[in-house]
């Protein structure tokens, strides 16, 4: 299996524009998670989806950040407008149960 | 009460050495502690978990040690190598959901 695949893995955008970051979960996993981490606030989970239904969003920042599956091998992450305060790597991860396994993550900086 | 607290922030060990990482919990739901290991420019990898119901796990060079009523857990890396140099994270949860909640993480260097 290739794991998760999360693209892309950079992305550098100014300001106020639209960043969308895609996952591809292992085929067979049921839950899907988004996570964000920086230095200063760690490893922050920002919504799950399970069978592609969301959970848990209490994690979202702010209504900036909205998130999709839909289909059980496809999820987006969408920031809109971006700031330069959503640099940050993000990571997606899928679970068949309880061991959660994470994709390499897309780097975000926004100038 | 959902909090994973984490010690040290970072740790600098001798090759050959002994590295000990401490978690506690408030939250007596939880039911399941995986350790986590996360290398540069890398998503976090499952390194070894462990359930209430023993006190200590061992896989190779990583043990899981457990103490329910003390509410902690920690991770030892027995004759620590460089490439174990990496930050390290508990988590926990209970059994009635998939999330994790994590620690604030470990960085690791062990030194040659």
């Amino acid at each position: 299996d290739a794991g998760v695949i999360q693209s892309p893995r950079h992305e550098v955008t100014e300001m106020g524009q639209e960043v969308t970051l895609r996952c591809k979960p292992i085929s067979g996993h049921n839950s899907l998670f988004w996570y964000r981490q920086t230095m200063m606030r760690g490893l922050e989970l920002l919504i799950y989806f399970n069978n592609n239904v969301p959970i848990d969003d209490s994690g979202m920042p702010e209504d900036r950040f909205s998130a999709k599956m839909p289909n059980a091998s496809f999820s987006t992450l969408k920031i809109q407008p971006s700031e330069p305060r959503d640099s940050a790597v993000y990571f997606c991860a899928s679970s068949p149960a309880l061991e959660q396994y994470f994709g390499p993550g897309t780097r975000l900086t926004v100038t | 009460q959902q909090q994973v607290k984490q010690s040290p922030q970072s740790l600098i060990v001798q090759k050959g050495g002994i590295s000990i990482i401490n978690c506690a919990y408030e939250n007596t739901a939880f039911d399941y502690f995986p350790w986590y290991q996360q290398f540069p420019g890398k998503g976090p990898a499952l390194l070894i978990a462990i359930r209430p119901d023993v006190s200590e796990k061992k896989e190779g060079r990583f043990t899981i040690s457990f103490n329910k009523s003390a509410k902690q857990f920690s991770l030892h890396i027995m004759d620590s190598q460089p490439g174990d140099s990496a930050t390290y994270f508990c988590a926990a949860s209970t059994g009635n959901t998939d999330k994790l909640i994590f620690g604030t993480g470990t960085r690791l260097q062990v030194f040659p």
